[in-house]
């Protein structure tokens, strides 16, 4: 079974470009996570999506951070005006389920670069 | 979630067993014990989880002291590719099945395997 995909693996943006990542969970999970990791920190949540719905954007920055999963195709992280305070590794999850006793299973991230 | 606490770094010898301890004083009667690591520029990795018994998988095992506050990873024979930071998070179990979905990621142990 192929795993958690992210593409691209390594984005290079200038200031005010938007960025687009996207990931495409395993096979039979309908919800996705999108975690952040800032140089030198640790991994932070942003947003959980279902299929079509954000279930929670709590972790997400107000203002030029938004996050779909449509019905076909991957879940997109999509980050407009970038800022080199964006610049991080992004990483997205999937389970078949939320359960607490459910694991997550990573994509190897995006690694974002604002120039 | 429940705050777990971690060492920030320890040192282990190539094929010798490895213990990583996690307090998680403030744990409640319906949270899971999750373990996760990150080998370096990787993504997050599930490695173990438990509610109130002991556990074993191909990984690792998961020893839960009784009053569950508190639990060790154990790497049975550490390896140069155990080389990570791993992760103690407690996923919130509500009674009425629901619970948290959103991993919260401390600072971690780092682990340092010494061939």
């Amino acid at each position: 079974n192929a795993g958690v995909m992210q593409n691209p693996r390594h984005l290079v943006r200038r200031r005010g470009q938007e960025a687009r990542l996207r990931c495409s969970p395993m096979k039979g999970h309908s919800h996705v996570y999108w975690y952040r990791q800032l140089p030198e920190e640790g991994l932070k949540f942003m947003v959980y999506l279902q299929k079509e719905n954000i279930i929670d954007e709590s972790g997400m920055p107000k203002e030029r951070f938004s996050a779909e999963f449509p019905k076909e195709g991957p879940s997109i992280l999509r980050i407009q005006q970038v800022v080199r305070g964006d610049s991080a590794a992004y990483f997205c999850a999937s389970s078949p389920d939320r359960g607490p006793e459910r694991e997550q299973y990573f994509g190897p991230g995006t690694r974002l670069t604002v120039t | 979630d429940a705050k777990t606490t971690q060492p920030n770094s320890m040192e282990s010898n190539e094929e010798e067993p490895v213990h990583l301890p996690c307090n998680h004083s403030t744990i409640s009667g319906t949270d899971y014990i999750h373990w996760y690591r990150q080998l370096p520029s990787q993504g997050p990795e599930y490695v173990i989880h438990g509610l109130t018994s002991n556990v074993n998988n191909r990984m690792a095992s998961l020893a839960i002291a009784e009053d569950r506050k508190s639990s060790t990873l154990i790497l049975h024979r550490a390896t140069l590719r155990d080389a990570a930071v791993y992760y103690c998070i407690l996923r919130v179990g509500l009674a009425s099945g629901a619970g948290s979905y959103q991993l919260t990621f401390g600072k971690g142990t780092k682990l340092s395997v010494i061939p």
